[in-house]
């Protein structure tokens, strides 16, 4: 279902440090999943996708892990940078019930000097 | 190549007042997407239009909003006196073609505070 309104949790990580940022996404029959980087004042930008027959997906610097049996996705930042300070949120498409991404509560990333 | 572009990226309104926002997406593409963003929070879904019609509107409440994506144009999102629980940011996103849905580009966003 649709995400439901909670105060945003926080993972604070040491810069240069790896990230993980979990989300758990509500409907099995989702076809394809993204991550959005949102920063204070602007809108959700694309970081990475993956399609419901994969696993795992990376990029630069990012790796997203999909475990469909548990409905968990998780995105991974690999040496954190100040620039990566930002509220992050999955999100999942059902491409046969309509053209609308439904997006998680999100997860706000602070990183410490 | 602009972005998709909002305006006003800020406005107040009194109660009662009616509220337009403005969407331009991107160049080439055809589909618009409104969503709602209440502080620290996620996007929750508006409406999905094509140019002229509106595909999805499941997200919308039923009375007070209306959207609109003319053949020649911006997508506007409509609220109609509006209270203060409209106060919220708006982002609109834009895309090539329905499958492209994971390339949705969005705008900067319109915040509206209701007084």
């Amino acid at each position: 279902g649709e995400s439901v309104g909670l105060h945003l949790p926080t993972l604070s990580v040491q810069e240069g440090d790896n990230s993980i940022i979990n989300c758990a996404y509500s409907n099995s029959a989702s076809d394809y999943f993204i991550w959005y980087k949102q920063e204070s004042g602007k809108g959700p930008q694309f970081i990475i996708d993956i399609r419901s027959n994969m696993d795992k997906r990376q990029g630069q610097r990012v790796t997203v892990l999909l475990n469909k049996t548990v409905k968990h996705l998780s995105l991974q930042i690999a040496a954190t940078q100040p620039g990566d300070s930002a509220v992050y949120f999955c999100a999942e498409i059902l491409w046969s019930s309509a053209s609308k991404i439904i997006f998680g509560s999100g997860t706000r990333l602070s990183i410490r000097p | 190549n602009a972005g998709v572009m909002q305006n006003p990226r800020h406005l107040v309104r009194r109660r009662g007042q009616e509220a337009r926002l403005r969407c331009s997406p991107m160049k080439g593409h055809s589909h618009v997407y409104w969503y709602r963003q209440l502080p620290e929070e996620g996007l929750k879904f508006m409406v999905y239009l094509q140019k002229e019609n509106i595909i999805d509107e499941s997200g919308m409440p039923k009375e007070r909003f209306s959207a609109e994506f003319p053949k020649e144009g911006p997508s506007i999102l409509r609220i109609q006196q509006v209270v203060r629980g409209d106060s919220a940011a708006y982002f609109c996103a834009s895309s090539r073609r329905e499958s492209d849905t994971g390339e949705l580009f969005f705008g900067e966003g319109s915040r509206l505070t209701v007084l």
